[in-house]
């Protein structure tokens, strides 16, 4: 059974500060690994889709990278920005199913 | 365009009442799922609807949860006899075409409160 694990669970950092939150899964047969941004009450939004072929994928402040041999991935947020408060979540799609297994994600908080 | 809507927001219930929650995937998906994010928990899988197939209910905690897809549309998931475990977030999702591997787009979810 696909493990996910997301370090740390929960992060505060100024605004402006580079950060990276990680994670990490067991089984490295996978389609792909997608980071979503999820705000309290609201659903989930898509920030990422990596391929199990790609190594990395970038919108904007965002960067993405994939070790699918290591079964790691991590989500670089470049001057981070009090709008960037959220929880991120990192699910991974294996190959031998088609529902989505997430981490318990990462709990952001940037101050101003 | 409209995204996912799920109906209602918030449903507080009492222990041992039945509950419908509902989804409107976006126009034209053909595949729906339904999570659940109980508190502390990452998301958890619990059924998968693709076209006209048979939907994979293997995620489904008990036999007092079932799920149904209307027209290849709305779906509704209903929880009998409900429990406190039952308290979660249900997140409904759908995909745009035949392949389980494009972007999954979420409703806001249902918060379900079992007294």
């Amino acid at each position: 059974k696909q493990e996910v694990t997301q370090i740390p669970a929960a992060l505060s950092v100024p605004e402006g500060e580079n950060l990276v939150l990680n994670c990490s899964f067991t089984d490295s047969a996978i389609y792909n690994l997608q980071w979503f941004r999820q705000d309290p009450g609201k659903g989930l939004t898509s920030l990422l889709l990596i391929q199990s072929s790609q190594r990395e994928q970038t919108s904007g402040r965002l960067n993405a990278s994939l070790d699918k041999s290591s079964g790691r991935s991590t989500l670089y947020i470049a001057a981070s920005q009090p709008g960037d408060s959220a929880t991120y979540l990192c699910a991974v799609l294996t190959n031998s199913g088609y529902a989505l297994n997430f981490g318990k994600g990462t709990s952001l908080l940037v101050t101003p | 365009g409209a995204g996912v809507s799920q109906s209602p927001s918030n449903k507080v219930t009492e222990k041992g009442k039945d509950v419908e929650l509902r989804c409107d995937p976006i126009s034209g998906h053909t595949a729906l799922y339904w999570y659940r994010q109980s508190l502390g928990q990452g998301l958890e899988f619990l059924i998968y609807f693709q076209g006209n197939s048979a939907p994979d209910k293997s995620g489904l905690p008990s036999d007092r949860f079932s799920a149904e897809r209307t027209g290849g549309s709305v779906s509704t998931l209903t929880i009998q006899r409900t429990q406190q475990e039952d308290s979660a977030v249900y997140l409904c999702a759908s995909i745009p075409g035949l392949s389980s591997t494009d972007t999954q787009y979420f409703g806001p979810g249902t918060r379900l409160t079992v007294l």
